[in-house]
């Protein structure tokens, strides 16, 4: 069974900081691995990550997967209160077929204070 | 701008009562997701179709069934609502083959009294 596990849980930081999210994971054939933002309404895409070592960066955030380790660490830096939001992770597998199933962490709360 | 359309946002439903959960898509994807978010337990995948009239059980189908009858909708039975049902219900859609991420709904906050 495919399992993804997202660490911290919780986090309360102040504006300015940087914070780092992690997220491992067992998965049969692994394919991709992917990060979402989740405000009050739809996660929204933030990354997606197949390949090990190459950093994807989006502004202040950036992303990169590790196979070796089977695990993925996402940054923010310099956060702002809009960065307040559940940060989903998901992976996918090769599978025999195109279904795309996602499995996906518990999410990691971060509250960013003014 | 694509889209997935939940036809509900917030829903109040009692104990027993059949609930219908609609999900429309206007993308043409072949593969549409069910799943609910509890805090501390993330996205449970709960029913998925990878075309019209095509089911398959996700991790946690147990007092749920679902319906394709069409490409764009996707819709989602509680068949006697029970308060352990109270939920978070996140539709979601894929093109396929070759689609990797998730185009999500905004959700349907079910609570079931």
């Amino acid at each position: 069974e495919d399992k993804v596990v997202q660490s911290p849980l919780s986090l309360v930081v102040h504006e300015g900081d940087t914070v780092t999210l992690n997220c491992s994971y067992e998965v049969t054939n692994f394919r991709s691995l992917l990060w979402y933002k989740q405000e009050k309404k739809a996660p929204t895409f933030l990354f997606m990550l197949t390949s090990s070592g190459i950093e994807k960066k989006s502004g202040r955030l950036s992303s990169i997967l590790d196979k070796k380790e089977l695990s993925s660490i996402l940054n923010i830096t310099a956060t702002q209160t809009g960065d307040s939001a559940i940060y989903l992770c998901a992976v996918t597998n090769a599978g025999g077929t195109s279904y795309g199933k996602l499995t996906f962490g518990q999410g990691t709360i971060l509250t960013v204070h003014p | 701008d694509v889209k997935v359309t939940q036809s509900s946002r917030y829903l109040v439903k009692r104990t027993g009562e059949k609930v219908f959960l609609e999900c429309v898509q206007d993308m043409d994807h072949e593969n549409m997701f069910w799943y609910r978010q509890d805090p501390g337990l993330g996205l449970r995948l709960i029913y998925f179709s990878y075309d019209v009239k095509m089911k398959e059980k996700g991790d946690i189908p147990e007092g749920y069934s679902v319906s394709r009858e069409k490409k764009e909708r996707f819709s989602l039975i509680l068949e006697s609502a029970s308060t352990n049902q109270t939920s978070m219900y996140l539709c979601a859609s894929m093109r396929a083959p070759g689609g990797y991420g998730y185009t999500f709904g905004s959700g349907t906050r079910l609570t079931v009294v």
